[in-house]
């Protein structure tokens, strides 16, 4: 069964903690997104690659960090210095010059 | 900065009658152009992809791409209440990440 998986699909990070965010791709594709989505903001472009072992910054990278060490996986990382981390953080995968595809999303709330 | 403009709505019309949903951009060097729908929270799903001028029909979808104006809008005949979502316009110039406007919320009276 093709497609993009993400967990978990709701997470709650204290302040202080780092948390991880999966992003898992069976669709052979090459680049991988992260965005970001608040309220009335659309999507915004937190991390992207385009290959594997090789990632570039978004518009709203800081606080956050990626890696890419096989090209089905993309775990975003949010770290204690984002300080608004509360969204819907949303993977995404595009084959070349395609539309992108969407995983189900993860829920993060702060307590 | 890349920019992506869409009124944020909402958009209300009645059963049957046509949605029209507009989205313009800035960068004129763009050439995908894609429109998404996303129901409250959930995950965006594509509509429609169109990538030269004109008109591009998918069912009750009609995808309209002008260049020159650098405009792109999505028409919705015979509007339901299931489509009742947030429209996401988005643009692509080259092999760079897709830019998102920030989507236009559609709703359908019955």
């Amino acid at each position: 069964d093709g497609g993009i998986t993400q967990s978990p699909k709701y997470l709650f990070r204290k302040e202080g903690q780092n948390v991880t965010l999966s992003c898992e791709q069976n669709l052979n594709h090459d680049a991988m997104y992260w965005y970001r989505q608040d309220p009335g903001q659309g999507l915004r472009l937190i991390y992207y690659s385009q290959i594997v072992n090789d990632f570039q910054k978004g518009d709203i990278a800081e606080g956050y960090s990626v890696s890419r060490e096989k090209k089905e996986s993309f775990p975003l990382t949010v770290t204690s210095a984002q300080k608004n981390p509360t969204a819907f953080y949303l993977c995404a995968t595009r084959g070349g010059y395609t539309e992108a595809f969407f995983g189900q999303g993860t829920r993060l709330t702060v307590v | 900065q890349k920019e992506v403009e869409q009124n944020s709505g909402p958009l209300s019309v009645p059963e049957g009658a046509i949605a029209s949903l507009n989205c313009t951009y800035s960068d004129r060097g763009s050439q995908s152009f894609f429109w998404y729908r996303q129901y409250s929270g959930k995950s965006p799903e594509l509509i429609m992809s169109i990538y030269s001028n004109g008109d591009k029909e998918d069912g009750r979808f009609t995808a309209q791409l002008n260049k020159a104006s650098q405009y792109v809008s999505l028409l919705i005949r015979d509007s339901q209440p299931s489509d009742s979502a947030t429209y996401l316009c988005a643009v692509e110039a080259g092999n760079t990440p897709l830019v998102f406007g920030k989507g236009t919320r559609l709703s359908v009276i019955a």
